[in-house]
């Protein structure tokens, strides 16, 4: 257990729906990424923030958007779903910015299937 | 262009036999180098990390990696395989300082045969 939650676990949702994803980080840690892993794509950086800012930005599209609350819980919303964002999402977590080797811990994913 | 390049999608090795799986990285200067596992259903574990220092690094599980600059590689190796091995392994890049962001490559499944 990496100390890292993400809710739901499994979503299902129709296209041009709007979902949020939800991740706790660890405990102390200040930064939060979210990953996006779907067959085609890979593994795929989306976005950083940090203790509440946007610190990086990846392949993320503009349907979808971040933020990080001030409890440092973040959430992921995608809209205007489409078939091609059906994937794994995961979210990961680091005590500092980032960068130096600093271990990111990873949470089980939320899967997301869009019909 | 950043780029993390594993050859192999998939790779089978008897219980008991050496493995390595291989990593080429494409990056515009020293890059802080990584190994993640995923096994069915979870998320990623690290494994071992490099930054600096003794090319040989030491990881959990029984693992390590060689990082080779000439060849742009960091390689992972382990003697002896178990069953519980088996599972998908990711390599990855990162920037020396500013963020986090990981460049992963598009991983290599592990099958481990009796």
């Amino acid at each position: 257990d990496s100390g890292v939650t993400q809710t739901p676990k499994h979503l299902i949702t129709a296209t041009g729906q709007r979902v949020t994803l939800r991740c706790s980080p660890r405990s102390g840690d200040l930064s939060v990424y979210w990953y996006q892993q779907s067959l085609d794509q890979g593994l795929q950086f989306l976005i950083q923030y940090y203790n509440g800012e946007e610190r990086a930005k990846g392949n993320i599209l503009e349907r979808f958007s971040a933020q990080q609350f001030p409890d440092l819980h973040s959430e992921l919303n995608l809209s205007s779903l489409e078939l091609g964002d059906s994937a794994l999402y995961f979210c990961a977590s680091s005590v500092g910015l980032g960068g130096a080797g600093e271990t990111q811990y990873f949470g089980p994913g939320t899967r997301l299937l869009v019909l | 262009a950043q780029s993390v390049t594993q050859p192999d999608i998939h790779i089978t090795v008897s219980e008991g036999a050496s493995l390595e799986l291989r990593c080429n990285y494409s990056y515009g200067a020293t890059p802080y180098l990584f190994w993640y596992v995923q096994s069915p259903g979870q998320g990623l574990q690290l494994l071992l990390k490099y930054f600096s220092g003794d090319t040989l690094v030491q990881g959990i599980k029984g693992f390590e990696a060689e990082f080779k600059r000439s060849q742009s590689s960091f390689n992972l190796r382990k003697p002896s395989v178990h069953w519980s091995d088996a599972a998908e392994y990711f390599c990855a890049v990162g920037p020396r300082s500013g963020t986090g962001k990981l460049i992963f490559g598009q991983g290599t499944t592990l099958q481990v045969k009796p």
